[in-house]
């Protein structure tokens, strides 16, 4: 078990629906990460919050819309979704956006049918 | 672009052996240095953070770092199947972003 707690695990859904990810941590990080990997690649950034202000956009499709609504949440709204983002979404936090390592959630596998 | 480099492998070792695995990096300015663990569908797994020049051990995991070289790597000693995963390096650059930027990373097998 990781300090990082990402639910749900997994998450099957339509591209009509609206769907939430949601991440959690306690250790007093104050900035939070969402990654998308898919198999056999390495994570790819999305976005990055630096005390609960986001701080790097990496030009995420308006479909994803992350949230930050204190210190220890982060969640990832997700409409109109397409078969191409299916794949692992990571949330990560680190002590502030510096030189310290991040910590990485378990994750959740989403799948677009 | 800053880059980080790592053999995709895979890179097979008998059990009880060394896995060394090795990365290297673009940006001379890079300050971080991170090796994660990851196993088939699972996320990756901080196991080791090394920031200066030279080794640093953590049980049977050493970290070692050549800022003027470019590289670092990853030495797993009495290497065990349960260390069969993906090993991605992980570096944070130069530039004031602080963002890693990751390696492909390198499947490692151990054999009995």
């Amino acid at each position: 078990d990781t300090e990082v707690t990402q639910t749900p695990k997994h998450l099957v859904m339509g591209m009509t629906n609206k769907k939430s990810l949601k991440c959690e941590q306690h250790m007093g990080h104050r900035a939070m990460y969402w990654y998308k990997q898919k198999a056999k690649k390495p994570p790819e950034l999305m976005f990055v919050y630096s005390y609960e202000k986001l701080s790097i956009n990496e030009s995420v499709p308006s479909r994803f819309s992350p949230e930050c609504p204190n210190s220890s949440l982060l969640n990832l709204h997700l409409h109109a979704l397409q078969p191409e983002d299916s794949a692992l979404y990571l949330c990560a936090s680190s002590q502030n956006q510096g030189v310290q390592p991040q910590h990485f959630g378990d994750g959740t596998r989403l799948s677009i049918l | 672009q800053k880059e980080v480099e790592q053999n995709s492998g895979p890179l097979s070792v008998p059990e009880g052996a060394i896995a060394s695995l090795n990365c290297t990096y673009s940006d001379r300015g890079s300050q971080s240095f991170f090796w994660y663990r990851q196993y088939s569908g699972k996320s990756p797994e901080l196991i080791m953070s090394i920031y200066s020049n030279g080794d640093k051990e953590d049980g049977r995991f050493t970290a070692q770092l050549n800022k003027a070289s470019q590289y670092v790597s990853l030495l797993i000693r009495d290497s065990q199947p349960s260390d069969s995963a993906t090993y991605l390096c992980a570096v944070i650059p130069g530039g004031g972003s602080y963002i890693p930027t990751f390696g492909r990373g390198t499947s490692l097998i151990v054999h009995p």
